[in-house]
């Protein structure tokens, strides 16, 4: 597809489950990140996946939250037993890099997975 | 520890009037700034960006200003218009072998008709 494509669009899950949220970046970008943005807050950063580098995941807000970016395409973020404050939208991007000098292009956001833990 | 701060959580303008947008950081590293517009249920697209060696970047009705001695950018938006009503986010970043942004809490601009 032409732009970053986000599933599910909105997901409802019981405080205590488990959820996979699920990300396609633009074909060619290598840099993938994911953010969220809880009611009323600014975007806050979770992890960034570069290339084949170890991606930095020092946004992640707990060990609950981990993800995966397989065959440096599709990532998957995975939050194990969910909590209510958990609940926000959650915001995939991706980038191209420019090799060599890290500068990146502009990112390219989904439009989000709603995430409400009830 | 909030390296990028857009203080003013709101603004409204008149349409045809100027939007100024602002915003300021703490971390002198960072050497690149892009600004992005947001509408409800979507996510946020670019919108305009500047690079530290240039304090000023033009694009149509978008001008972003960057004063690096004061850690202070700003958005311009001249004239606005009712479509241009969303909440604004700047954004930062600065290279350690790979990059990533830190965002702004956003601003969100009502342009009245």
């Amino acid at each position: 597809g032409a732009g970053v494509s986000q599933s599910p669009s909105n997901k409802v899950t019981e405080k205590g489950k488990d959820v996979e949220l699920r990300c396609d970046p633009i074909s060619g970008h290598t840099a993938l990140y994911w953010y969220r943005q809880s009611l009323g807050q600014g975007l806050e950063f979770l992890i960034y996946f570069q290339g084949n580098s170890a991606p930095d995941k020092s946004g992640l807000p707990s060990d609950r939250f981990s993800a995966e970016r397989t065959g440096g395409s599709v990532s998957t973020l995975t939050i194990q037993r969910t909590q209510q404050e958990d609940s926000a939208v959650y915001l995939c991007a991706s980038s191209l890099v420019v090799a060599g000098t890290g500068i990146n292009s502009p990112l390219h956001f989904g439009n989000g997975t709603r995430l409400t833990v009830t | 520890d909030q390296q990028v701060k857009q203080n003013s959580p709101s603004l409204s303008v008149q349409e045809g009037r100027i939007s100024i947008l602002n915003c300021d950081y703490t971390n002198s590293m960072f050497d690149y700034f892009l600004w992005y517009k947001k509408y409800p249920a979507e996510g946020p697209t670019f919108l305009i960006s500047i690079s530290s060696i240039k304090d000023k970047n033009e694009d149509g009705r978008f001008t972003v200003f960057l004063n690096k001695s004061a850690k202070h950018l700003s958005l311009h938006i001249v004239p606005s218009q009712p479509g241009d009503s969303a909440v604004y986010f700047c954004a930062a970043s600065y290279y350690t072998g790979r990059r990533a942004l830190t965002f702004g809490s956003g601003t969100r601009l009502q342009v009245q008709p």
